[in-house]
């Protein structure tokens, strides 16, 4: 039983560049989270989804795209990266959202350059 | 929209000390409120939860009660010790106005541990 794992764990990326994270869950849950932690800001939220095929706005979502077309996998998309974007990403998963706890990936630290 | 408040760190304190996070929380209805802890370099992992008013979460020696009248969640522990220094961060989950709940982190709580 893995639980929640990244891929990948670092990368850089030159201004422009696009790359997709990946996230994937062994547990079954409904519920997946895509966030990003900065210093100083804690989590915020940048996409979720409530099950396969659906995919919501969080807190942050510009300069990000989501694709959930398998219910164990959830993928965040730069599309044309940023400096802003430069982060920690965290990717959870939850069986029910209002009760259960969300369970974290390890992150994955990208740097934009 | 939701929000949760959490004191400023970092929090330093000597092995065996008494420790309180605040934790505090605006929400429309009733969020259940959690806390995360942080160790250097991996994922958040669940420390406790409480999901009504006046439920107490525990684990590990960590204590938190869910007070509705004054909106709070503050985290205890009474005799810390030098592995729990971490990023403790307080959480709620709310219905949000698309019908489906939706998780706020608050910015964390660093805190250091001395012998």
């Amino acid at each position: 039983n893995a639980g929640v794992t990244q891929t990948p764990k670092f990368r850089v990326l030159k201004t422009g560049q696009s790359m997709t994270l990946l996230c994937a869950q062994d547990m079954n849950h409904e519920y997946m989270y895509w966030y990003r932690q900065d210093p100083g800001m804690g989590l915020r939220l940048i996409h979720y989804s409530v099950g396969e095929g659906t995919t919501a706005k969080g807190e942050v979502p510009d300069g990000y795209n989501v694709s959930r077309l398998k219910k164990q996998n959830f993928l965040l998309g730069l599309e044309s990266a940023a400096p802003s974007q430069t982060s920690v990403y965290f990717c959870a998963s939850s069986y029910v959202a209002d009760t259960d706890t969300q369970y974290f990936g390890p992150g994955t630290r990208l740097t934009v350059l | 929209g939701d929000s949760v408040t959490q004191m400023e760190g970092p929090v330093t304190l000597s092995e065996e000390a008494f420790l309180t996070i605040n934790c505090t929380y605006t929400a429309t209805g009733y969020p259940s409120l959690f806390w995360y802890v942080q160790y250097p370099g991996e994922g958040l992992q669940l420390l406790l939860k409480a999901t009504k008013a006046d439920d107490k979460g525990s684990n590990k020696g960590f204590e938190a009660t869910y007070r509705k009248e004054t909106t709070s969640f503050h985290l205890e522990k009474g005799s810390v010790q030098v592995s729990d220094s971490a990023v403790y961060f307080c959480a709620l989950t709310a219905m949000g106005s698309g019908g489906s709940y939706i998780p706020t982190f608050g910015r964390g709580t660093s805190l250091i541990v001395h012998p």
